[in-house]
């Protein structure tokens, strides 16, 4: 079945460790997303890919980075710069980015700094 | 950028039909209108989109208002399995001819058995 993979879905950083989370998708779509999500909060865009080698910044991308050096993957690497990581990372992805299909998200990675 | 304003709680029983309203009224003419659910510690599920016509699916239907400014999610018949947050999202074109989803808080749906 398609559908987008994320992992791990736990992830336990140390402070001052960078940590990458992985996004792998098969749905052949073009677009994907990075949000993050806090208690008791909406979604907040981290990162988005129109299409490969391209990615533009969201509304929070300080202290984040990403790649898209394959249409199928985006990972995101939360560096040591993100002063307060521990959040629900969702990945997701649609056919493009016109809004005109709906977006597929995975189950999410739950971030913990100890 | 499009906003959206839903009610932050609304409440259900069980096998009776349910109307999840949305307001967007700074939405413009090419704005998809999303609606997404969320239960704790998962990613949201699609359930439904539209422009300008009514929509149905086997899980909902969408209504939206005439000038769009407004649309309204409903579930005809709830059950358990739809207790969840439900969010009312436009994928927004910006100014830089981009598209992001903009997610408002919600509304959390509760059904009664």
């Amino acid at each position: 079945d398609g559908g987008i993979t994320q992992s791990p879905k736990y992830l336990f950083r140390k402070e001052g460790q960078n940590v990458t989370l992985s996004c792998e998708q098969n749905l052949n779509h073009d677009a994907m997303y990075w949000y993050r999500q806090d208690p008791g909060q909406g979604l907040r865009l981290i990162y988005y890919s129109q299409i490969v080698n391209d990615f533009q910044k969201g509304d929070i991308a300080e202290g984040y980075s990403v790649s898209r050096e394959k249409k199928e993957s985006f990972p995101l690497t939360v560096t040591s710069a993100q002063k307060n990581p521990t959040a629900f990372y969702l990945c997701a992805s649609s056919p493009d980015g016109r809004g005109a299909y709906g977006y597929t998200f995975g189950s999410g990675t739950r971030l913990t700094v100890v | 950028d499009a906003k959206t304003t839903q009610p932050n709680s609304m409440e259900s029983n069980e096998e009776e039909p349910v109307h999840l309203p949305c307001n967007h009224s700074t939405i413009s003419g090419t704005d998809y209108i999303h609606w997404y659910r969320q239960l704790p510690s998962q990613g949201p599920e699609y359930v439904i989109h539209g422009l300008t016509s009514n929509v149905n699916n086997r899980m909902a239907s969408l209504a939206i208002a005439e000038d769009r400014k407004s649309s309204t999610l409903i579930l005809h018949r709830a059950t358990l399995r739809d207790a969840a947050v439900y969010y009312c999202i436009l994928p927004h074109l910006n100014a830089g001819n981009n598209r992001k989803l903009i997610w408002g808080l919600g509304t959390s749906l509760a059904v009664n058995p």
